[in-house]
């Protein structure tokens, strides 16, 4: 069966530091890939997804990155955080050519 | 383009009634319609999905859902709610755009009181 992992779980960070996310998919191939966000109270805002290694396709601009350097790694970045960026992110994957998505458990992000 | 409107960010039922939390969409394709639920701290798990077919839709933990074309939308029901239903909710569409992209509503949180 499918699992997808992603960490770390929860994340205090400073104003103006670098932030990287992992996500990993195992027991499937080829997965389309996303990454959410959920502002307190908010709904979730589609970040980035991708559709194969190095293929990222970005949704509304922002101070975010993604990168996909390998099938079932999904990685969201930040060169200089900042207070906007506190959330909690999840990761998503579906099979190629499916229309379902599956969660992972969701990192929390605070920045001060 | 797509788009989800849930009617009611917050919905309190008692315990033992029906729950029914509103769900439109807008899609220029058919759609493909999904309910999640979302426990304190913890990601979404997958309640049901309409693709094709049956346009009622049963989940888990008793929750079913109908898709109405006529009228855009896909309520989500359970005859008679349980203390444990207390979460988000979330609605969402999917349609392929060079892969498929999933776009969610707001979220409704479900209040079960004793």
């Amino acid at each position: 069966s499918q699992t997808i992992h992603q960490w770390p779980a929860t994340l205090v960070q400073p104003v103006g530091s670098p932030l990287s996310l992992e996500c990993t998919v195992e027991g499937t191939s080829n997965p389309n890939l996303y990454w959410y966000r959920q502002a307190a109270g908010r709904g979730l805002q589609l970040l980035f997804y991708s559709v194969g290694i190095g293929q990222i396709s970005s949704e509304v601009p922002q101070n975010l990155s993604a990168s996909r350097p390998q099938d079932r790694q999904f990685i969201l970045s930040s060169k200089k955080l900042l207070l906007s960026d506190s959330g909690f992110y999840l990761c998503a994957w579906g099979q190629d050519g499916g229309n379902t998505i599956y969660f992972g458990e969701g990192s929390w992000l605070t920045v001060v | 383009a797509q788009s989800v409107t849930q009617l009611g960010s917050h919905v309190s039922v008692s315990e033992g009634a029906l729950v029914l939390l509103r769900c439109n969409y807008s899609s220029s394709v058919p759609p493909y319609l999904f309910w999640y639920v979302q426990y304190p701290n913890q990601g979404l798990q997958l309640l049901l999905k309409y693709t094709t077919g049956a346009t009622l839709v049963k989940g888990i933990n008793g929750f079913e859902a109908e898709f109405k074309k006529s009228e855009t939308s896909f309520h989500l029901t359970k005859p008679s709610a349980h203390m444990s239903d207390a979460a988000e909710y979330f609605c969402a569409v999917s349609s392929y755009t060079g892969g498929f992209k999933t776009i969610f509503g707001a979220g409704t949180r479900l209040f079960v009181k004793a």
